[in-house]
């Protein structure tokens, strides 16, 4: 079946980095997606990791596969007050087209 | 900024009317997938138009149904409203069916009385 699951709610401090978690249940999986939402915005494509990768590095974000585990993190480094936002995580199956299966979402709140 | 586009910004409908909502696709982008948000929850799949042909549908009734026009914007049109059909709705556009990157628009808030 398809599923994505997220912890809800995530708070650190400022300058800390922030580690935020998805699994994912369908093993034909193919890419795995980051994406951020700001209050009345729509998504904001952060990164993605094709399924054969095991980490992917931009900036200060970091992408943590565990294809085994079917696990997914994303690493802020050096979180701001402005990476407070909604992060979704979402999986893609090629044999199912451009279907994106989003995860609930994860509240991040940076305190000063 | 994506570069797609979506109108309008909100809207407010009467259970049973009908709504149509519009969207314009990053340039060169030739795929566009629709996706409804409820409060709290992820944007769920509704469907994809791919060279104006209908490339996938998610769980939705047929109330639910889309255009897509040679210059690749596309339309949702929804009849027969509900009240659970208040939503923020999506269009993500992409380059190819698969299209790797699917970059969303900023959304059309439904609310529906």
């Amino acid at each position: 079946g398809e599923d994505v699951e997220q912890s809800l709610f995530l708070s650190v401090r400022e300058g800390d980095s922030s580690v935020i978690n998805c699994t994912y249940t369908d093993s034909s999986s193919t890419y795995l997606y980051w994406y951020k939402q700001e209050p009345g915005a729509g998504l904001q494509l952060l990164t993605y990791i094709f399924s054969n990768m095991d980490m992917k590095q931009d900036q200060r974000l970091t992408v943590l596969l565990n294809k085994k585990d079917k696990h997914l993190s994303l690493r802020i480094a050096d979180t701001q007050t402005g990476d407070s936002a909604i992060y979704f995580c979402a999986e893609k199956n090629y044999n199912q087209g451009g279907k994106l299966i989003f995860g609930q979402g994860t509240e991040l709140s940076v305190k000063p | 900024e994506t570069g797609v586009t979506q109108s309008p910004t909100h809207l407010i409908k009467t259970r049973g009317q009908q709504v149509t909502l519009r969207c314009s696709s990053q340039s060169g982008h030739n795929t566009v997938s629709w996706y409804q948000q409820a409060l709290g929850q992820g944007p769920q799949f509704i469907f994809q138009y791919y060279r104006e042909e209908e490339n996938g549908r998610g769980n939705f009734p047929p109330r639910f149904s889309g255009l897509q026009f040679p210059n690749y914007s596309s339309e949702l049109n929804v009849n027969a409203l509900e009240l659970d059909d208040s939503a923020l709705y999506l269009c993500a556009s992409s380059l190819g069916q698969g299209g790797d990157e699917q970059y969303f628009g900023p959304g059309t808030r439904l609310t529906v009385t």
